[in-house]
């Protein structure tokens, strides 16, 4: 079992739809979580963490369960801009390495006009 | 403007050869880190730094070497020893040399190594 788990897509969605990614940690003792956007051939940009209450910035809502050990990502009002990969990213603590980011392989979305 | 730089943005080479790819950051962060993404999986850690003069292994170190000599660079060498090197490698760097709980990273723009 991979120590994070995302379903790969694509999701495909018109312009203006609300969609929700999941994202699954198996490491119980992972301590931080956060949701990177990729675009086509550049690098990963932090789109924000998330937090325990879960959090929201503008039209990007984040959650955070750590009972079931799973992280959403909601979007609200898609744009055409919001085309790209998602990563999710969790902070878990390694024996002797302290804390070390585990990246998921990342969502696709494609937001159609 | 403060931030990441990877050079060269394509890098071709022969099989066996040697080739070093360049990392360099001016936003003062303590820690460094490479990583190798291939298509369709997540990134995977090569080596990191928490500290100048100080490097670590990370999953799949294998075939490469990093040095840190100066707080601002992290080079990578991906020897002729790395079976698979065609790849997308990223450096990214974070403020603390303790790597903390909530300690987001910063990447640089990557460098798409092809070995033909």
């Amino acid at each position: 079992r991979k120590e994070v788990e995302q379903d790969p897509g694509p999701f495909n969605v018109p312009e203006g739809a609300t969609v929700a990614f999941n994202c699954t940690y198996s490491n119980s003792a992972s301590q931080s979580f956060f949701w990177y956007r990729q675009d086509c051939r550049k690098e990963p940009k932090l789109l924000m963490s998330v937090y325990s209450s879960g959090n929201e910035d503008g039209r990007f809502t984040a959650q955070l369960n750590r009972a079931s050990q799973y992280i959403s990502l909601l979007i609200r009002d898609s744009k055409l801009s919001d085309s790209a990969t998602y990563l999710c990213v969790v902070n878990t603590l390694v024996y002797n390495q302290g804390g070390k980011l585990i990246f998921g392989q990342g969502t696709e979305l494609s937001v159609k006009p | 403007d403060g931030g990441i730089t990877q050079s060269p943005k394509y890098l071709f080479r022969k099989e066996g050869q040697n080739v070093t790819l360049s990392c360099e950051q001016n936003l003062n962060h303590d820690a460094m880190y490479w990583y190798r993404q291939d298509p369709g999986q997540g990134l995977r850690l090569i080596y990191y730094s928490q500290i100048v003069n100080d490097f670590q292994k990370g999953d799949i170190a294998e075939g490469y070497s990093v040095s840190r000599e100066k707080k601002e660079s992290f080079p990578l060498t991906v020897t002729s020893a790395q079976k698979n090197p065609t790849a997308f490698y990223l450096c990214a760097s974070s403020p603390s040399g303790q790597i903390r709980f909530y300690n987001e990273q910063f990447f640089g723009p990557g460098t798409r190594l092809t070995v033909l």
